[in-house]
């Protein structure tokens, strides 16, 4: 069962364009949602996070938007950049349950020059 | 500040062996994670601690054990090795166990099981 369902599996955008990744999620205890970045041969690294008290979330190019009624949240890359070129993971965790992270089962994204 | 450090960087394994996968964190952080990454189906986790001598099991712990008898190392260990447990494991830490905390994650360890 899969808790946190992503969408794209992959993405091509074309420099400068935007980049919109999809996350979906089941269980309404979920109160924090992180997105992480992760490049070839490295670990995943906080890029943004959202709890659903608020409907956007902007640092930089990056933007979150949440419908919690939807249970939807969405990452948007504005402006995206060759060096934007990564895996992208949703993530979802209840803060009453510890730090244990769900993530979605992640979205290559290419920013093509 | 070396951050989460994982050895070895690959392995790979028959199915029977046993193995030990090393992670240090030098943040003097209480948490610790052990994830695995499969491909299109994003990081489970397996174990996780909350300080010396105390963990709890996570998603997928079968076939995995995890000790922890300092606060900077968290190795997991495979008894059995089996094809199943062909994947990425990435050890990550976190300084509190509150669900906003930030967790920071090690380079990761590719391993293969034949």
């Amino acid at each position: 069962q899969q808790q946190v369902k992503q969408s794209p599996q992959s993405l091509i955008v074309q420099k400068g364009g935007i980049s919109i990744i999809n996350c979906a999620y089941e269980n309404t205890a979920f109160d924090y949602f992180p997105w992480y970045q992760q490049f070839p041969g490295k670990g995943p690294a906080l890029l943004i996070a959202i709890r659903p008290d608020v409907s956007e979330k902007k640092e930089g190019r990056f933007t979150i938007s949440f419908n919690k009624s939807a249970k939807q949240f969405s990452l948007h890359i504005m402006d995206s950049q060759p060096g934007d070129s990564a895996t992208y993971f949703c993530a979802a965790v209840n803060s009453g349950g510890y730090n244990k992270l769900i993530f979605g089962a992640g979205t290559r994204l290419a920013v093509h020059p | 500040n070396a951050g989460v450090t994982q050895t070895p960087k690959f392995r790979i394994l028959k199915i029977g062996q046993s193995m030990t996968l090393q992670c240090t964190q030098d943040m003097n952080h209480n948490y610790m994670y052990w994830y695995r990454q499969d491909p299109g189906m994003g990081l489970k986790l397996i174990y996780y601690s909350v300080g010396a001598g105390i963990t709890d099991k996570g998603e997928v712990p079968n076939g995995y054990n995890v000790s922890r008898s300092t606060t900077e190392d968290f190795p997991l260990r495979l008894e059995l090795a089996a094809p199943s447990q062909t994947s990425v494991y990435f050890c990550a830490s976190s300084p509190r166990l509150l669900a906003t905390d930030t967790q920071y994650f090690g380079p990761g360890t590719r391993l293969t099981v034949l």
